[in-house]
């Protein structure tokens, strides 16, 4: 059972938008950034998302993200194929002092 | 041009010690803010953080596996190793390095690609 709470799984066809949540607590996203990871099929995850909001450079500015109270949510407008596989949010735990993780969803593009 | 990569042994038997490898380079561990962290993923399942450790030798661990994890840095080598003890099948996951960005955060920019332990008898 991970901290953090996200759906197991997402769909959309090519060209639609489609949004991930990650609900936590006041402990975590409540008080702490976060961020997202993207996880090609066979791949190591990818930084997506940084402090809340922000894309790494080469990121497509088709991904954002944001955070209000205790829950965050992944944006992805224009699906492409390309975009298929998992997605992650992690953030900091002030409780646990440590990092955790969602469950993690999977995008399909139908 | 960072850069990370695990090393270690791909198959263990239950109650054995696993000791993994993380050799990086493009940073130094002898530098202020920097740290290193393991992650794991079992075969289809979530993320799961096991360890960080900074350049000032202060180490965070996962509470659930804390009493069987020991993560050390040796600076010269640009090398960081992680220790589980009494592995079990359950422990049976893709083991990632990873390079946080900023100290006590989930930002990670920069992942190995990863290692594959699997624990059977």
């Amino acid at each position: 059972q991970s901290v953090l709470t996200q759906p197991p799984s997402v769909s959309g066809t090519p060209g639609q938008r489609v949004t991930i949540s990650c609900s936590g607590r006041s402990s975590n996203i409540g008080s702490n950034y976060v961020y997202w990871y993207q996880q090609l099929p066979g791949t190591a995850p990818k930084l997506l998302i940084y402090g809340n909001s922000q894309r790494p450079s080469g990121v497509p500015d088709r991904f954002s993200g944001s955070k209000s109270g205790t829950s965050a949510s992944l944006a992805i407008s224009g699906l492409r194929s390309e975009d298929e596989g998992d997605y992650h949010c992690a953030t900091w735990d002030d409780n646990l002092s440590g990092v955790v993780f969602g469950g993690g969803t999977k995008l399909t593009v139908l | 041009q960072i850069t990370l990569k695990e090393s270690g042994p791909t198959l263990v038997k239950p109650t054995q010690t696993l000791t993994l490898t993380c050799t990086f380079s493009g940073f130094s561990l002898s530098a202020g803010g920097v740290g290193v962290g393991w992650i794991r993923q079992p075969p289809g399942k979530a993320l799961e953080w096991l360890a960080l450790i900074y350049w000032d030798d202060d180490k965070a661990y996962s509470p659930s596996l804390q009493s069987r994890l020991t993560i050390t840095k040796d600076t010269s080598e640009n090398q960081v190793v992680l220790t589980m003890t009494n592995m079990d099948p359950a422990d049976t996951a893709t083991y990632y390095c990873a390079h946080p960005h900023a100290q006590y955060s989930a930002y990670f920019d920069y992942w190995g690609q990863g290692t594959l332990v699997t624990v059977s008898s």
